[in-house]
């Protein structure tokens, strides 16, 4: 496997579930992110995590809870939420979490929808 | 924070060239990315501008200048793979990248 792949790339849920969306990467990089991507509109950052460590929590509420083990690893746990939550949910990674170029290396998402 | 500006969608012929411009407000700069998206699939990186001028790779040319807070992506010789979105997004004094909305072009034949 290579780059960054995600799991489930398609989660229906009811607002009373609690689920959980799964990031890896296989690059070797230190900074990983959750973005909520809905339609027409811009990218939203939602967390960054830098070596581990939460760096940004971009006002989330707390029905979205990140989880990141080590560099490789980021989890998304989702508990009640509401039908405005529904977007795709893009991860990504990068070398670190700042300086130089910093691209950003995108999963394919996991589309939510909360019913 | 910053206002990213683009349009909201562009349309062009195969064989042509579209170029989508991207204005910004930011406090500070640091940078500014073009990513492409296919509809359900990642973004991919395209260009990093953080000097003014023109950076060329291959079809995809993007322009950057920091006094007027713009930048554009010139897609030539347009083929229908091109057909997806396109982000602008911009780097801040405190590295935070913000995103545009995105462009949706659509080639056709």
């Amino acid at each position: 496997e290579t780059g960054v792949t995600q799991t489930p790339r398609h989660l229906v849920m009811g607002m009373t579930n609690k689920k959980s969306l799964k990031c890896e990467q296989h690059l070797g990089h230190n900074a990983m992110y959750w973005y909520k991507q809905s339609a027409k509109k811009p990218l939203e950052l939602m967390f960054v995590y830098n070596f581990k460590e939460q760096t940004e929590n971009n006002s989330v509420p707390s029905r979205f809870s990140p989880e990141c083990p080590n560099s490789s690893h980021l989890f998304l746990h989702l508990h009640t939420l509401q039908p405005e939550d529904s977007a795709l949910y893009l991860c990504a990674s990068s070398q670190d979490g700042s300086s130089g170029a910093n691209v950003l290396t995108f999963g394919a998402g996991s589309r939510l929808t909360v019913l | 924070g910053q206002n990213i500006d683009q349009p909201t969608e562009m349309t062009a012929t195969e064989g042509a060239i579209v170029q989508i411009n991207c204005t910004y407000q930011t406090s500070g700069f640091n940078g500014l990315f073009w990513y492409q998206q296919h509809a359900g699939e990642a973004p991919t990186f395209l260009s990093y501008n953080v000097l003014d001028g023109l950076e060329e790779k291959g079809r995809f040319s993007s322009f950057l200048s920091r006094s007027k807070g713009y930048s554009y992506l010139l897609l030539k010789e347009l083929q229908m793979k091109d057909s997806a979105s396109y982000l602008c997004a911009v780097r801040d004094q405190d590295y935070k990248l913000s995103f545009g909305a995105g462009t949706t072009v659509t080639v056709r034949a």
